[in-house]
């Protein structure tokens, strides 16, 4: 099993505040996916990344791919609380998906 | 709209007795896999399938059953059901032209008594 280990597990800050979630793993993957998940529905893709060292901006979302393929952050800045979440990486190898632990994001305004 | 369906969205069942739950997808999509979610564990894969008759083992397959006998269709068996089967159950349809892009059913909570 391809383990994905995010950090924090829990995190709760302040409307305006930014906020790094991490992504590590031993394994390398072809590329890797974030998600978030709003309580009692699925996951919704956030981004792809494919190349190592790629770094993709979505609005105030700033994904980046490390440049071994083996892990990526998250950045957020300016967080509000439309933001609040449960935050996912998942890596993709073969045909497999490897999901991380996640990340439980609070935004407080 | 693109949507993937699962039902029921809740069973309470008793240990043993066999069930069936449903997913169907509406984008032609070849690839289709279904997830368990547990706390502090995240979503780990059960069973996968690239096509119609092609199935494929996750992480996690042990007491569970697929079948795709079409596109749409990829329904999830629990011939013997246990305990440590509760969890909540998400099938996805993949998209291989877009990086494998997941548009996931909206969820099955499941109880084993």
């Amino acid at each position: 099993t391809q383990l994905l280990e995010q950090s924090p597990q829990f995190l709760s800050i302040q409307e305006g505040e930014n906020l790094t979630v991490y992504c590590n793993s031993s394994s390398v993957f072809s590329s890797l996916q974030w998600y978030r998940q709003e309580p009692g529905e699925g996951p919704v893709l956030l981004v792809t990344v494919v190349t190592g060292g790629e770094v993709k901006k979505l609005k105030r979302l700033t994904f980046q791919f490390g440049d071994a393929r083996k892990d990526s952050s998250l950045h957020i800045t300016a967080a509000q609380p439309g933001d609040t979440g449960l935050y996912l990486c998942a890596g993709v190898g073969g045909n497999q998906f490897y999901f991380g632990t996640g990340t439980s994001l609070t935004v407080i305004p | 709209e693109a949507q993937v369906t699962q039902n029921p969205r809740y069973l309470i069942t008793v240990t043993g007795k066999k069930l069936t739950v449903t997913c169907s997808q509406n984008m032609n999509h070849e690839y289709m896999s279904w997830y368990r979610q547990d706390p502090g564990l995240g979503l780990r894969q059960i069973y996968y399938s690239m096509n119609v008759e092609v199935t494929d083992k996750g992480d996690v397959p042990e007491g569970y059953k697929v079948s795709r006998k079409e596109k749409r269709n990829f329904p999830l068996i629990l011939e013997s059901p246990s305990p440590n089967q509760t969890s909540l159950y998400f099938c996805a349809s993949i998209s291989r032209d877009s990086y494998n892009e997941q548009f996931f059913g909206p969820g099955t909570r499941l109880t084993v008594l």
